[in-house]
């Protein structure tokens, strides 16, 4: 069983289009976040949900919109895609006070 | 908000040697420190953690050790194997389960 997996695993698409990432997870976790790796590699947070409550966002454009319909789920909308958006997209999950994220497969964006 | 800088960005090292990668963080109040491997095209995976409680840990041929007055944590691997090549990440986090990264280490193991 996959404990956090994310769909779709690679994105193409062109400027301007909207998409989402869809994430979900099944270790019973109350925390998830998005996270973006750059191809320098750097893992920076963008979102974090606890229980479907927003309690981190960092700056991030507001083309970019996550939505979580339940604690198992938290997905990710992006607007109006730009060349700069490619990158690799990891969602994660946590439980508060045990510290460890379990990491998604990630889903590799190409904005063309 | 939390900094984390990590040491060396590259690093090669002969197989069978040891290899050290260094972090230094900001903020006093940050209370984990994971270590993440991540192999080329996969998730960073957790390899070993600290808490602020503990000086060292070890975990086989992995070690790591935290100086919270110095702020630095440091992740130490022995023996090394082809298959320890990947890029590694130091991580802490505060009281808001935010972890903030450092900017990975590129580890290659020389047959």
């Amino acid at each position: 069983d996959t404990a956090v997996s994310q769909t779709p695993k690679y994105l193409v698409t062109q400027m301007g289009n909207d998409k989402s990432i869809k994430c979900e997870q099944n270790l019973g976790h109350d925390t998830m976040y998005w996270y973006k790796q750059d191809s320098k590699k750097f893992l920076k947070i963008m979102f974090s949900y606890n229980n479907k409550e927003l309690i981190i966002n960092e700056t991030v454009p507001n083309r970019f919109s996550p939505k979580s319909p339940d604690k198992a789920h938290l997905n990710l909308h992006i607007n109006s895609l730009e060349l700069g958006d490619s990158a690799v997209y990891f969602c994660a999950s946590s439980r508060p006070g045990l510290g460890g994220y379990t990491f998604g497969s990630g889903t590799r964006l190409t904005v063309v | 908000g939390e900094n984390v800088e990590q040491h060396p960005s590259t690093l090669s090292v002969q197989e069978g040697d040891s290899a050290v990668i260094k972090c230094t963080y900001s903020d006093s109040a940050s209370n984990y420190f994971p270590w993440y491997k991540q192999e080329l095209g996969k998730r960073p995976q957790l390899i070993i953690d600290i808490r602020s409680n503990v000086g060292e840990k070890k975990d086989q041929r992995i070690a790591v050790t935290l100086n919270k007055t110095a702020k630095h944590f440091s992740l130490h691997i022995t023996e090394t194997q082809p298959e320890d090549s990947a890029v590694y990440f130091c991580a802490a986090t505060g009281g808001n389960e935010k972890l903030t990264f450092g900017t990975g280490t590129r580890l290659t193991i020389i047959p």
